[in-house]
């Protein structure tokens, strides 16, 4: 059974960082590419970034471009986020999701994990 | 950046009645285009990829259609347990990804 359980989240200030980790299970985690989405309270899903399943490819959305990272070790099954210079508008759950080869969606979705910043 | 758009924002209906949700994107996709389902407090789920394709375990009564820059996700026969809220999601000339602001599919 596929599972993606995310963990790392909680409350910071402005400015701090965080950082995210996406524990997978029952899939060969080094043979797909994996994606990080937000989901704001209240609102829609928004795309954060992507890296290839080996990792030496990364991509970004221009709103966190500069500030976050992704990466992996495939070594661990695990997917990482690294957010710094966090911000107000950061505020939202955060799922991992897993792509699926040479199609478009994400077959398998995280619980997500909620980080809130706030003063 | 290519924007989705889903419409209607809102779509009521009763159980066993049939439902047609709209994406259109700002220029064509071609057929990288996904449906999602989403129920409140729980993850995305993935019902159509390519545009056209159930994903695994997904009734026959979703389908979707359409390539370019409109696409259609139809219910055939609404069961309770589909009213939820609907994305639809691309992933053409990307990054970025993007997905259209929603369509919440509630009971009449």
């Amino acid at each position: 059974e596929v599972q993606l359980v995310e963990s790392g989240g909680g409350l910071v200030q402005p400015g701090a960082s965080l950082r995210l980790s996406c524990a997978a299970s029952g899939f060969t985690f080094s043979t797909y590419a994996m994606s990080w989405v937000r989901q704001a309270p209240g609102k829609g899903l928004e795309w954060v970034s992507a890296i290839s399943s080996s990792g030496s490819s990364t991509y970004y959305a221009d709103s966190v471009k500069g500030r976050f990272s992704i990466s992996r070790d495939n070594s661990k099954n695990t997917l990482y986020l690294q957010m710094n210079s966090l911000r107000a508008e950061d505020t939202a759950v955060y799922y991992c999701a897993k792509d699926i080869i040479g199609v478009t969606g994400n077959d398998y979705w995280g619980q997500g994990t909620l980080v809130t910043v706030s003063s | 950046e290519i924007v989705l758009t889903q419409s209607p924002a809102t779509l009521s209906l009763s159980p066993g009645e049939r439902a047609t949700l709209s994406c259109r994107a700002s220029q064509s996709v071609s057929s990288y285009l996904a449906w999602y389902q989403q129920k409140p407090g729980q993850a995305p789920r993935l019902l159509i990829y390519d545009a056209s394709n159930r994903a695994t375990g997904i009734p026959a009564r979703f389908s979707g259609s359409g390539s370019g820059t409109d696409f259609t996700l139809t219910v055939s026969s609404l069961e309770p347990e589909d009213f939820a809220v609907y994305y639809c999601q691309h992933r053409s000339n990307w990054p970025p990804i993007t997905f259209g602001q929603g369509t919440r599919l509630e009971i009449k």
